[in-house]
């Protein structure tokens, strides 16, 4: 049973460039988060997706979007990249019907340097 | 706004030593679940254990066991005979469920445990 896995596993950009980040969610879940984890810090909620909608999002700029296809997969897209978007970004997968009680299954992440 | 502290930042024992990590958090919510994740160097965020808010009994699962008290919003987290590879970053965590289905996960910033020979 595969879980969480993402690609690439490494990755530097230049500021200003786009970079996409991709994850395929646990066998059986339906619903893909993503979080960004700064160094030294905890992972911060980007936004979450349910058949294939934005279901709920933190407190992110627009330069991060995201989409989820039919076969659940997920793709995180930042624009005109920052120094500060320098992170481990985790994607993580749920059953996405029990509310708070979900547990969610992280990934082995995508270490993003921006240059 | 929820939100959820570790204050210890690190946390240095000799190997078989018991060791606790400490977290608490502050919710407006009625119900609520908490979690804890370990993180090796690695990167991987594995998921450790999940407890709910309406039961507070306290719970052995092999070296792991944690204490949930509500009245103080605590939840730590115990390793009995701590090992090498328990080596880690550990994240205590606070699910927010949405309206409509989903949550998300809010992280305290994580507690290094490093256990030595």
């Amino acid at each position: 049973d595969a879980g969480v896995t993402q690609s690439p596993t490494h990755l530097i950009k230049t500021r200003g460039q786009q970079v996409t980040l991709r994850c395929s969610p646990k066998s059986g879940h339906d619903t893909v988060s993503w979080y960004q984890q700064a160094l030294g810090q905890g992972p911060q909620f980007i936004f979450q997706y349910y058949e294939e909608e934005e279901r709920q999002r933190g407190n992110f700029p627009d330069r991060f979007s995201g989409h989820q296809f039919p076969n659940y997969s997920s793709e995180l897209n930042v624009n005109a990249l920052l120094l500060g978007d320098s992170a481990l970004y985790l994607c993580a997968s749920s059953s996405g019907f029990g509310g708070s009680t979900d547990t969610q299954y992280f990934g082995p992440g995508t270490r993003l340097t921006v240059l | 706004a929820q939100k959820v502290t570790q204050a210890q930042t690190e946390i240095s024992v000799v190997e078989k030593e018991d060791v606790t990590l400490d977290c608490v958090y502050e919710t407006r919510d009625t119900t609520y679940y908490l979690f804890w994740y370990k993180q090796p160097p690695s990167g991987e965020l594995v998921f450790l254990i999940r407890r709910n808010s309406f039961d507070e009994q306290n719970e052995i699962s092999g070296r792991y066991s944690w204490n949930f008290q509500k009245s103080t919003s605590s939840f730590n987290f115990t390793i009995t005979a701590s090992q090498v590879v328990d080596s880690a970053v550990y994240f205590c965590a606070l699910s927010e469920a949405f309206t409509g289905g989903g949550n998300k996960l809010t992280f305290g910033t994580g507690t290094q445990l490093k256990v030595e020979l």
